[in-house]
C-alpha cells in the first residue's frame, strides 16, 4: 500500500477565490494523479503529474483552472482557481503501486 | 469511448444476507481492475484483478474477473452493517504514454440488522 497525506481535509470557501491542495507521499512516485468527485456522482480523473514535466489534463479540464505543481517526487499541489459552486466537490490524489491504486483522505470543497 | 458499468446501482439487504455486485468495462490496453469501498471521502483498497479466472479472496470479500467477457463481480457473504458503503469498480487502462484510471457509478449497498 502507500501512505497518503492530503490536506486540508476540508474547507469551505467564497467564490471567486482559489484553494490549493496539497498531496504527500511516503515514498517516491513517478506519477501523481488528481481526481474529482462532485455530489452524487464517481471519481473523474482531472490530470496525471510527472515530476520535471507539465501536468497531463483530461478532456474538459484545464490548467488555468486547476493549476498542478510536481516540484520532487513525493508531492504534488492541486489549485482549484476563481471557485465557483460548481467546483463543490470532493478531491482526491491517488498514487500507483505495483499492488494497485491508492488515494489521500480526500478534501471536502464547498464553495459558498 | 472506455466506460465501466457496476450493477445494481443501489441494493438493500439485511444482515447475513449475501451480495453480488457487478462490473463490466469497455476499454483500450486493459491492464487491472480494480475494486473500492468508499464511506466517506476516500476510497478504500479492495482488490486489483488482473488475470482471468483468479479468485482473490479476503475475509468475507472475494472478487473475480473474466477478461474475455470484460466483466468482474464482488461478493460479500454474510453481510455486516458495517458493509454498507458505496463500492466502486475502476479499470486501469493506458493508450500511449497515457495511463489512467476509469470509474463505474458505483453500488450503494444498504445493510440493515
Amino acid at each position: 500500500s502507500a501512505v497518503i497525506s492530503q490536506k486540508p481535509s476540508r474547507d469551505i470557501c467564497q467564490r471567486g477565490t482559489s484553494l490549493t491542495i496539497q498531496c504527500q507521499v511516503d515514498s517516491q512516485v513517478t506519477m501523481m494523479f488528481w481526481y474529482r468527485q462532485q455530489p452524487g456522482q464517481s471519481l473523474t480523473l482531472i490530470a496525471t503529474a510527472n515530476q520535471g514535466s507539465e501536468a497531463t489534463y483530461e478532456s474538459g479540464f484545464v490548467i488555468d483552472k486547476f493549476p498542478i505543481s510536481r516540484p520532487n517526487l513525493t508531492f504534488s499541489t492541486l489549485t482549484v482557481s476563481n471557485m465557483s459552486p460548481e467546483d463543490s466537490s470532493i478531491y482526491l490524489c491517488s498514487v500507483d503501486r505495483s499492488a494497485g491504486a491508492f488515494f489521500g483522505q480526500g478534501t471536502r470543497l464547498t464553495v459558498v | 469511448e472506455d466506460k465501466v458499468v457496476q450493477s445494481p446501482l443501489s441494493l438493500v439487504v439485511h444482515e447475513g444476507d449475501t451480495v453480488t455486485l457487478n462490473c463490466s468495462y469497455e476499454v483500450t490496453n486493459f491492464r487491472s481492475l480494480l475494486w473500492y469501498k468508499q464511506e466517506k471521502k476516500a476510497p478504500t483498497f479492495l482488490f486489483m484483478l488482473t488475470s482471468s479466472g483468479i479468485e482473490k479472496k479476503s475475509g468475507r470479500l472475494s472478487s473475480i474477473l473474466d477478461k474475455k467477457e470484460l466483466f468482474s463481480i464482488l461478493n460479500i457473504t454474510a453481510t455486516q452493517t458495517g458493509d454498507s458503503a458505496v463500492y466502486l469498480c475502476a479499470v486501469a487502462h493506458s493508450g500511449g504514454s497515457n495511463y489512467k484510471l476509469t470509474f463505474g457509478k458505483g453500488t450503494l449497498l444498504t445493510v440493515n440488522p
